[in-house]
């Protein structure tokens, strides 16, 4: 069964500055996708960003950016130039497509709080 | 708009009650699913289906049930036989073409009166 870990329960964070969020998954299979999705205190679930498994090019959505590391089994997210807008949970999640078993599994989150 | 919309946002069920969670989308979207999340945790998943008529149980299906008799509707019912059913809920739902991303509802808090 796939799972996904992540290491850090809480963060802090100063504005402008830069954070990294960690997480670590553990699968045998090749193809897969890995998401970051962040939860803010409305409870809506909001994608960041998504990587696939086969591109060895790391994804980036303007201020987030990850260091996939396929071969160790890590996806961290980074956020340059922090914004208070960014405090929320952080969720780290994947997916194994087309298996007869397409459910993401969800880390457990890390809740991360931008200070001014 | 496309979207998934969750009725209602507040629910409160007595003791023995069964209720239901309403989940729509408009997404044109082939598998639906539920979440639930505790406080400070992360999603745990009750129940999916990939497509109509078809469900598969999830990590945490005792005590909840849910039909999928057509491809834009996923209901989920908390039976009395959920002893902790306080909890928010969300649903979701995602099809191929967006590459296996999960569209989330706005959820539903359950508290038991």
């Amino acid at each position: 069964a796939q799972t996904v870990t992540q290491s850090q329960p809480e963060m802090s964070v100063q504005e402008a500055e830069t954070v990294t969020l960690s997480c670590t998954y553990d699968t045998s299979e090749n193809n897969y996708y890995l998401f970051w999705y962040k939860q803010p205190p409305s409870r809506q679930m909001i994608l960041v960003i998504r990587q696939e498994a086969y591109k060895q090019q790391n994804a980036t959505e303007n201020r987030f950016s990850v260091n996939f590391q396929k071969a160790a089994k890590s996806f961290s997210l980074k956020i340059s130039d922090s914004q208070l807008g960014d405090t929320a949970m952080y969720f780290c999640a994947f997916i194994r497509p087309q298996g007869g078993s397409e459910k993401l599994v969800f880390g457990k989150g890390t809740k991360l709080t931008v200070n001014p | 708009d496309g979207g998934i919309t969750q009725s209602p946002k507040y629910l409160f069920r007595k003791e023995g009650q069964n209720v239901t969670l309403s989940c729509e989308q408009n997404l044109n979207h082939d598998a639906m699913y539920w979440y639930r999340q505790d406080p400070g945790q992360g999603l745990r998943l009750i129940y999916y289906s990939q497509i109509v008529n078809d469900f598969q149980k999830g990590d945490i299906a005792e005590g909840y049930s849910v039909s999928r008799e057509k491809k834009e509707s996923f209901p989920l019912t908390v039976t009395s036989a959920q002893k902790n059913p306080t909890a928010f809920y969300l649903c979701a739902s995602s099809s191929r073409k967006t590459n296996e991303k999960l569209f989330f509802g706005s959820g539903t808090q359950l508290s038991v009166l």
